[in-house]
């Protein structure tokens, strides 16, 4: 089958850094992705990883270990704005039709 | 506007109605996808398309027809409503060679 686990819920301090996990079972796998979602709003596109390693993009950063079908996502420098639900995705192999599978979400809460 | 769009952004409807929820997007794309988000199950895949012409089932289609005659378009059609269809759908779409999944505003339905 299919799985992907992240926390439900977290909760971090303004100008701290936080990070959140992701861990995954597929059958198969050819990338995965993070997406950020503010409330009553669409999902927005942060993060692809597709070998192992970490890929840093300003404030955020995303690792991939393959072996242990892990991730994470880092959060450095905690805004308010951060405050969102972030989404692990990972893409089966097959790539060809670009389907993702989406874990529930993590809803950071950042506080003052 | 380029972009993607979705249309209505905001539906009531009763049981038993057919409901059509309406997706477009400027880019040209050829993957397009429909997801519904619902607490505790995060983003579910119910048809996605490859190109025009060419459909297929994703997690959840029971209850939901598509079609793609046009590749800027890819309409969700509900036959008939039910309550379980209340949920907020989010379309989305992604270049052959693209890693990303751009995701429209989303339709918030509420079936009474």
């Amino acid at each position: 089958g299919q799985n992907i686990d992240q926390p439900t819920e977290m909760t971090a301090t303004e100008g701290a850094i936080v990070q959140i996990n992701c861990t995954y079972q597929t059958s198969g796998f050819n990338g995965l992705f993070w997406y950020q979602q503010h409330a009553g709003e669409a999902p927005t596109f942060l993060s692809y990883n597709v070998l192992d390693g970490l890929e840093e993009k300003g404030r955020f950063s995303s690792f991939l270990s393959r072996s242990k079908g892990y991730s994470y996502l880092l959060l450095k420098e905690l805004q308010m704005k951060d405050s969102a639900s972030y989404l692990c995705a990972v893409r089966g192999y097959g790539g060809a039709t670009n389907k993702l599978i989406f874990g529930t979400g993590t809803l950071l809460a950042v506080q003052p | 506007d380029a972009g993607i769009t979705q249309s209505p952004r905001y539906k009531i409807t009763e049981t038993g109605r057919q409901v059509t929820l309406m997706c477009h997007q400027t880019w040209s794309h050829s993957y397009m996808f429909w997801y519904r988000q619902d607490l505790g199950h995060g983003l579910r895949l119910i048809y996605y398309s490859a190109a025009a012409d060419i459909t297929d089932k994703g997690e959840v289609p029971d209850g939901y027809v598509v079609s793609r005659s046009k590749t800027e378009n890819f309409p969700l059609t509900l036959e008939s409503a039910t309550r379980s269809q209340t949920s907020v759908y989010f379309c989305a779409s992604s270049g052959t060679s693209s890693n990303e999944q751009f995701f429209g505003p989303g339709t918030r339905l509420t079936v009474l």
